[in-house]
């Protein structure tokens, strides 16, 4: 996976809780997206980082915060989880924007 | 309009035969293209970036025709091993990539 791991692997949340999602990575690279995938539609973009410190909103950051305090840590929160973030997210780093590399995803459910 | 679109599939071929399937893209400014694998329950990871003149990698092609805007994968003798999802990706412009949702490809024995 390029250097990229992602924290939690599964998790079931009730509506309303909030959590953290790690995505870290050992090879250096500045770019770092969150995204999530649901069935029949494509990877879609929740937010994004093109180096520390720095985040941006990507096509569907309402409900979802990030922060990029280290250059290997991209963090995903849920402050309050809704059934319809139920998905399976993932993080990808990149040296360029366009060839980016994925981390193995969290599945997340929301009950 | 989605920026990408593909045909789902299923394709479903015999071992040996030849696959191909294209998508369209939206944005006419954009200037990067690729074609991504993904396996079930996997993360998406990149098959080959897609350039103007085409290319080919192994048993795959890949065609670009700017005027229509579409993108085309081939594969050639097909294995059991390239089952997967393809999923065509282009640049969103600003250090995004915009995805399709993907065609699925069954390779069967």
């Amino acid at each position: 996976n390029a250097g990229v791991t992602q924290t939690p692997k599964f998790r079931v949340l009730k509506t309303g809780q909030s959590m953290t999602l790690l995505c870290a990575q050992d090879m250096n690279h500045e770019y770092m997206y969150w995204y999530r995938q649901d069935p029949g539609m494509g990877l879609r973009l929740i937010h994004y980082s093109v180096g520390e410190g720095t985040t941006a909103k990507g096509e569907v950051p309402d409900g979802y915060n990030v922060s990029r305090l280290k250059k290997q840590n991209f963090l995903l929160g849920l402050e309050s989880a809704a059934p319809s973030q139920t998905s399976v997210y993932f993080c990808a780093i990149a040296t360029t924007p366009y060839e980016q590399y994925f981390g193995p995803g969290t599945r997340l459910t929301v009950t | 309009r989605k920026e990408v679109e593909q045909d789902p599939g299923p394709f479903n071929v015999p071992e040996g035969a030849t696959v191909a399937f294209n998508c369209t893209y939206s944005n006419s400014a954009s200037q990067s293209f690729f074609w991504y694998r993904q396996d079930c329950r996997k993360e998406p990871k990149l098959l080959m970036s897609v350039y103007s003149s085409g290319n080919e990698d192994g048993r795959f092609t890949a065609q670009l025709n700017r005027a229509s805007q579409y993108i085309s994968l081939l594969i050639r003798d097909s294995k059991l091993s390239d089952s997967a999802t393809y999923l065509c990706v282009v640049n969103g412009g600003d250090y995004k990539l915009s995805f399709g949702a993907g065609t699925t490809v069954t390779v069967r024995a």
